[in-house]
């Protein structure tokens, strides 16, 4: 059974405070990796991917991949109350199917002004 | 801009009445459309996914059904619903198959007494 796990929070950090997620995964043929927002009551949103080992960053957003370790994290620089949200992990290994796309639960965080 | 759109946003079902859920995207042609519902305290599952007209794939096996009339209408139907059945229902396009760069509509929030 493949898995994302994610701690489910909620994670509190004071606003301007870097905000760390973190992400793990069983299937070592995982290739893909993505970060998604949801606010509450809302849908998801796509706000970050990633798919080689290393950094990828995106204004306040840095995305974390260690494939060796299978752990993927996003972390928020100069955290705002506007990104109080639940944040999902969905990693893939398509082989040939979109149902080889799992997500976490999600992690719920909160920027405390 | 692509756009996706997707109703009724809340409905409350007896058990055992039918159910249908529409979603249509705007701006894109042979888009990728997927239904996924999202229960408490469990991640996004798969329900049913589109790679075009007619072509349904499903994920769960379950009392529910999926269709695709036109390019870009999706539609997620039961005959009798269950309680297990409440959850947020989402549907999704992409631009490519088996991928995890989704665009999700705003949701159904479906509550079955």
């Amino acid at each position: 059974q493949k898995e994302v796990e994610q701690n489910s929070g909620p994670l509190s950090v004071p606003e301007g405070a870097i905000a760390s997620l973190n992400c793990t995964y069983s299937d070592r043929g995982s290739q893909s990796f993505f970060w998604y927002r949801q606010y509450s009551g809302k849908s998801p949103e796509l706000i970050m991917f990633i798919y080689s080992n290393g950094d990828k960053e995106d204004g306040r957003f840095t995305a974390q991949l260690n494939k060796a370790s299978q752990y993927v994290s996003l972390l928020i620089r100069d955290s705002q109350p506007s990104d109080s949200a639940t944040y999902l992990c969905a990693v893939a290994n398509y082989g040939g199917s979109q149902g080889n796309l799992i997500f976490g639960k999600g992690t719920k965080l909160s920027v405390k002004p | 801009s692509q756009t996706i759109h997707q109703w009724p946003a809340t409905l409350v079902q007896p058990v055992g009445s039918p159910l249908s859920l529409e979603c249509t995207v705007e701006g894109t042609s042979n888009p990728n459309l997927y239904w996924y519902r999202q229960a408490a305290g469990r991640g996004l599952q798969l329900l049913f996914y589109s790679v075009g007209i007619g072509q349904i794939s499903s994920e769960v096996p379950q009392n529910l059904s999926a269709s695709r009339p036109q390019d870009r209408q999706f539609i997620l139907s039961s005959k009798k619903l269950l309680l297990s059945d409440s959850g947020f229902y989402l549907c999704a396009w992409s631009l490519r198959a088996y991928t995890g760069e989704l665009f999700f509509g705003e949701g159904s929030r479906l509550t079955v007494l």
